[in-house]
């Protein structure tokens, strides 16, 4: 069965803090996204990977960075956490350009 | 850049209504995509639609994807209350890689 994981349901930190969101994959996938998700606003795609050390912006990637050490992992980095980073973040894998696997999110409130 | 609009955002319906969510693109796409949210779970996969004036049906639920590519329906018959949740629809450019999701219509079943 395909499994996503992500290391916090929920989480509290305070501005200037530096987060971590960790999600791993167990299908082998290739692409891994990390999206932010906004009451009205959908899911918005912060970075994405196609490949092991490999990134790519998405369409808001102001105040993040992302990690691919393994094929599994795929970190989100929030150098000095700010207030209006107060959201949902999916991560979701996928094989090729098609279904989206998401995990269960990460409710992050910077205070 | 590309822009994917959902409406309505809020959609009321009694229980054994019928009703319909749209999804518009700015630019022409090469799939679209239809995600369902449960309230406190996670997008998961519902369908995906490729060619021109494709419609696929899933039971209830009939999608139809339209002839210029740019824009998509889910229409449900008969709602019933396991319908509630957040529909998001999500394309991917014509030669592009990433999934543009829109802001999702969220559903609420009056029994």
């Amino acid at each position: 069965d395909v499994k996503v994981t992500q290391s916090s349901r929920y989480l509290v930190k305070r501005t200037g803090e530096k987060v971590f969101l960790e999600c791993v994959q167990d299908m082998d996938h290739e692409n891994m996204f990390w999206y932010r998700q906004d009451p009205g606003l959908g899911l918005r795609l912060i970075y994405f990977s196609y490949d092991v050390k490999m990134k790519e912006k998405g369409d808001i990637p102001e105040g993040y960075s992302v990690s691919r050490e393994k094929k599994e992992r795929f970190s989100l980095i929030l150098e000095s956490a700010s207030t209006n980073q107060t959201s949902m973040y999916l991560c979701a894998s996928t094989p090729g350009l098609d279904t989206q696997y998401f995990g269960p999110g990460t409710r992050l409130t910077v205070l | 850049g590309q822009q994917v609009m959902q409406i309505p955002q809020y959609q009321h319906v009694q229980e054994g209504e019928d009703f319909t969510t749209y999804c518009n693109s700015s630019t022409t796409l090469s799939n679209i995509q239809w995600y369902k949210q449960r309230p406190g779970g996670h997008p998961v996969f519902l369908i995906q639609l490729v060619k021109s004036g494709e419609v696929k049906k899933q039971k209830r639920l009939t999608f139809q994807f339209g002839e210029a590519k740019k824009n998509s329906s889910l229409h449900i018959t008969a709602t019933q209350t396991t319908d509630v949740g957040t529909y998001f629809c999500a394309g991917t450019r014509a030669a592009g890689n990433k999934l543009t999701f829109g802001g999702g219509t969220r559903v609420l079943v009056k029994p």
